[in-house]
């Protein structure tokens, strides 16, 4: 069955980096692509990117660009998703989850997902 | 302010039909199709429908989606207290470079 199991929970003073990581299980990892979405406190879901397990390409949310960067490691089936600078607002949820290795995205979903990754942003 | 609007509540009691709208524009909605997804409290999203009105194996047919022009719709029947949760819409936006965008998303009540 697929399985997408992310690191643990991580916290990190202003400033700081965090890179979190996102194991692929139960199919061809390199057959589809990884989007990272996270989610505030109380808040609702707000997409960070996306990256292909096939090439690599990745598409950045506007506001996250310059303070984010995905990757693969196909060797492993493992997405990481390293965020930059961090700041208090940057607390959340991060969650990874499956999507389209590219083509045309607005006929994708995500439809599998992680379980979580709580990144805490405090000095 | 989400890109796409969705009511911030819904109730409904069990055996009951409710609703919930989501609203776009021509850059997401209007020309790309809609996913649905259910967080249950504490919980990871889960996929409840795609492509507009298609349900993964395993989602109830008491979940159904429309999609009319910039605007979408879930609809639970038969209501269960098992449903009460947050549903996010969802729809890839083509602007800006491109982006997945989402609802504020609509916390259900079963009453």
């Amino acid at each position: 069955q697929v399985q997408l199991v992310q690191s643990g929970a991580e916290v990190k003073k202003p400033g700081a980096s965090v890179k979190v990581s996102c194991k692929a299980s139960g199919y061809t990892f390199t057959s589809y692509g990884i989007s990272w979405v996270r989610q505030a406190p109380g808040q609702g879901l707000e997409w960070m990117g996306w990256i292909s397990a096939y090439n690599g390409n990745t598409n950045y949310a506007q506001k996250l660009q310059g303070r984010v960067t995905m990757t693969t490691d196909t060797s492993t089936s493992t997405a990481y998703m390293e965020l930059r600078s961090l700041r208090s607002d940057d607390t959340a949820v991060y969650y990874c989850a499956r999507d389209c290795s590219g083509g045309s995205p607005g006929d994708c979903d995500f439809d599998y997902w992680g379980q979580g990754t709580l990144v805490t942003v405090s000095s | 302010q989400s890109v796409l609007t969705q009511p911030p509540s819904a109730s409904g009691t069990p055996g009951q039909r409710v609703t919930i709208s989501c609203s776009g524009s021509s850059s997401n909605i209007g020309s790309n199709t809609v996913n649905w997804y259910q967080q249950l409290p504490g919980t990871a999203p889960k996929l409840l429908i795609y492509s507009n009105n298609q349900r993964p194996s395993g989602v109830p047919d008491r979940f159904s989606g429309s999609k009319s022009g910039t605007s979408a719709s879930l609809a639970i029947s038969g209501l269960q207290s098992e449903d009460e949760a947050d549903y996010y819409c969802a729809a890839w936006d083509d602007s800006l470079n491109g982006r997945w965008v989402f609802g504020g998303g609509t916390k259900l009540t079963v009453l």
